[in-house]
């Protein structure tokens, strides 16, 4: 087990909606980053946060939005959610080009 | 962009056997790649992991092998067991941020 916390652990929501997903990062980790993973999938990285800063962010429309806090932990926002946001969502932490330790995932179902 | 893919997408063992999981890269300028285990509702668990200053890494009962000339990389576990059977995952990133998964090879563990 990592020390990378998830919540809430399932959700379901309708299309349109809004959703925030949270994450606790690894104590020590000052780095985290969210992955969506559709099922039989592998998982596609959505943005990284480094000392509460985006670092990166991969090929998701800006609906998708997130935060950093001081402690380091995180947010994801999902806004106009849409069907295809059905998925389970990975929070990592990590040191800056170190292994990244996941969290359990939250599985969102948008209906 | 980024991309990176495993060759099978399934693979069963005979317990005690060998394992050997492929992975191709498209990007040579990746230079940090981790093997991932993902079993059923859980988020990914590292294995290992290697830099491209080196061809060969070796764990617990596993290897992981880089041939940065065709852009490959192997993940060979020794004597598998029934708790080896799960989703692996290599990802690769530049610079250790942005990790770009593959889609996953089930392995399956036969007693």
């Amino acid at each position: 087990e990592t020390g990378v916390t998830q919540s809430p652990t399932h959700l379901i929501k309708t299309r349109g909606q809004q959703v925030t997903l949270r994450c606790s990062s690894q104590s020590g980790h000052n780095t985290v980053s969210w992955y969506q993973q559709a099922l039989g999938q592998g998982p596609q990285f959505i943005f990284q946060y480094y000392r509460e800063e985006e670092n990166g962010r991969g090929n998701f429309p800006p609906r998708f939005s997130g935060l950093q806090f001081p402690n380091y932990s995180s947010e994801l926002n999902v806004n106009a959610l849409e069907l295809d946001d059905s998925a389970l969502y990975l929070c990592a932490s990590s040191q800056p080009g170190t292994p990244e330790w996941f969290g359990p995932g939250t599985r969102l179902l948008v209906l | 962009g980024e991309s990176v893919g495993l060759h099978l997408p399934t693979l069963s063992v005979q317990e005690g056997d060998n394992s050997i999981i492929n992975c191709a890269y498209s990007n040579s300028a990746s230079d940090y790649f981790i093997w991932y285990k993902q079993e059923s509702g859980k988020g990914p668990q590292f294995i290992i992991d290697i830099r491209s200053n080196m061809d060969k890494r070796q764990g617990q009962r596993v290897t992981v092998l880089l041939n940065k000339t065709v852009k490959h990389l192997s993940l060979q576990i020794a004597a598998t067991q029934p708790g080896d059977s799960a989703v692996y995952f290599c990802a690769g990133s530049r610079y250790g941020n942005q990790f770009y998964f593959g889609t996953g090879t089930s392995l399956t563990v036969i007693p």
